[in-house]
């Protein structure tokens, strides 16, 4: 298996503009997460779903920040209007719960930086 | 409320030496505990995980970790340290398997 994909792997952006962070995660796994780490504030859960489902959305900073999980080999992070202090490493992780596993693996990341 | 938390921002040790890298938790309910270790500009990589059984769990790269129920502990252990093991080392917690919660992580420093 390839593992968990992202993509872009480096996005630069100015102020103000739409960012779409794209993610497919592991064949058969039914629990996606969303992380942001920052050496600020480190590593920071910001959305998961489990069967393409947000179950909890709390760690999500703002309204400017959106997710989706259309089906279950494709999710995406959007922030827009994006600012600065998005600036971060924004990961993806899967994994599958239900197979008593429950350990996340992790994508390899995208570096955002907003100037 | 889980919490997890990794008292010490850097371990500095000797190659050679044995390593022990600290985590302490906070959950209602029984936890699920894992280690993770992130080398630069790489995501997360777990390394071994506690959820019931025996309290001393080995994990990859011959590493391991003490579950301690009464001191709500959870340390990462090596007998001997290589340089190669120098990294950023999470601690996390959950309960149920779902939402996890991580510590703030610990460098860990192996100078030859």
């Amino acid at each position: 298996d390839a593992g968990v994909i992202q993509s872009p792997r480096h996005e630069v952006t100015e102020m103000g503009q739409e960012v779409t962070l794209r993610c497919k995660p592991i064949s058969g796994h039914n629990s996606l997460f969303w992380y942001r780490q920052t050496m600020m504030r480190g590593l920071e859960l910001l959305i998961y779903f489990n069967n393409n489902v947000p179950i909890d959305d709390s760690g999500m900073p703002e309204d400017r920040f959106s997710a989706k999980m259309p089906n279950a080999s494709f999710s995406t992070l959007k922030i827009q209007p994006s600012e600065p202090r998005d600036s971060a490493v924004y990961f993806c992780a899967s994994s599958f719960p239900g197979s008593g596993r429950n350990e996340q693996f992790f994508g390899p990341g995208t570096r955002l930086t907003v100037l | 409320a889980q919490s997890v938390a990794q008292p010490e921002d850097q371990v500095n040790v000797a190659e050679g030496n044995p390593l022990t890298v600290k985590c302490t938790y906070s959950v209602s309910g029984n936890p699920y505990l894992f280690w993770y270790v992130q080398y630069p500009n790489r995501g997360l990589q777990f390394l071994l995980k506690y959820i019931t059984g025996d309290n001393l769990v080995k994990g990859s790269y011959g590493f391991e970790a003490e579950f301690n129920k009464s001191q709500t502990s959870f340390h990462l252990k090596k007998p001997s340290a290589l340089v190669s093991d120098s990294a950023l080392y999470f601690c996390a917690v959950s309960v149920g398997g779902f939402k996890t919660i991580f510590g703030a992580g610990t460098r860990l420093f192996v100078k030859a």
